[in-house]
């Protein structure tokens, strides 16, 4: 089973911090790794890494991604209540995806 | 584009009752993979299909689930008979083939609750 692991799994911030999600994977079959948001209902797509190196920016959000090491990290600067949600990684075999447990972020205004 | 539909939005049923859950795919996409999410274990691929066929259904957890897909623009997932612990949000999501990657996209879920 592919295995993807995420980390903190919950962290508490204040508005105008800066936090760093984790996710590592186990380099079977990898294609391309994605980060969802998920708050209250479906997740939602933010990223899709397939190349090390190279940054995904959309806004405050941004991704990179280590294929010799094997983790990806999300980084949202300037954090706002909004940003509250589970983040989740997941990692593809072509079409399908395996999921981590999620990183519950929770901003304190 | 109306995104990935599910419905109901949530249900309540008894133990034993026959439960059956309904997606419509973004149009045009070729995948369709059906997800259930509970707090112990996460988001869980259940099964999905390709151009209606299924391809992988070893995520269905027992005899008890099945899903069929008799177009491209439809999928149910059906529990009979339902348990209390087969209680969760089950989503349907559906993808397809751009620049040589899947993306997939969520629909709003279905919340089960079995009593």
């Amino acid at each position: 089973e592919d295995k993807v692991v995420q980390s903190p799994l919950s962290l508490v911030v204040h508005e105008g911090d800066t936090v760093t999600l984790n996710c590592s994977y186990e380099v079977t079959n990898f294609r391309s790794l994605l980060w969802y948001k998920q708050e209250k209902k479906a997740p939602t797509f933010l990223f899709m890494l397939t190349s090390s190196g190279i940054e995904k920016k959309s806004g405050r959000l941004s991704s990179i991604l280590d294929k010799k090491e094997l983790f990806s990290i999300l980084n949202i600067t300037a954090t706002q209540t909004g940003d509250s949600a589970i983040y989740l990684c997941a990692k593809t075999n072509d079409y399908k995806l395996s999921f981590g447990a999620g990183t519950t972020v929770t901003v304190r205004a | 584009d109306a995104g990935v539909i599910q419905s109901p939005r949530h249900e309540v049923t008894e133990m034993g009752q026959e439960v059956t859950l309904r997606c419509k795919p973004i149009s045009g996409h070729d995948y369709l993979f059906w997800y259930r999410q509970t707090m112990m274990r996460g988001l869980e691929l259940l099964i999905y299909f390709n151009n209606n066929v299924p391809i992988d259904d070893s995520g269905m957890p027992e005899d008890r689930f099945s899903a069929k897909m008799p177009n491209a623009s439809f999928s149910t997932l059906k529990i009979q008979p339902s348990e209390p612990r087969d209680s969760a949000v089950y989503f349907c999501a559906s993808s397809l083939l751009t620049g040589g990657y899947y993306t997939q996209y969520f629909g709003p879920g279905t919340r089960l609750t079995v009593l």
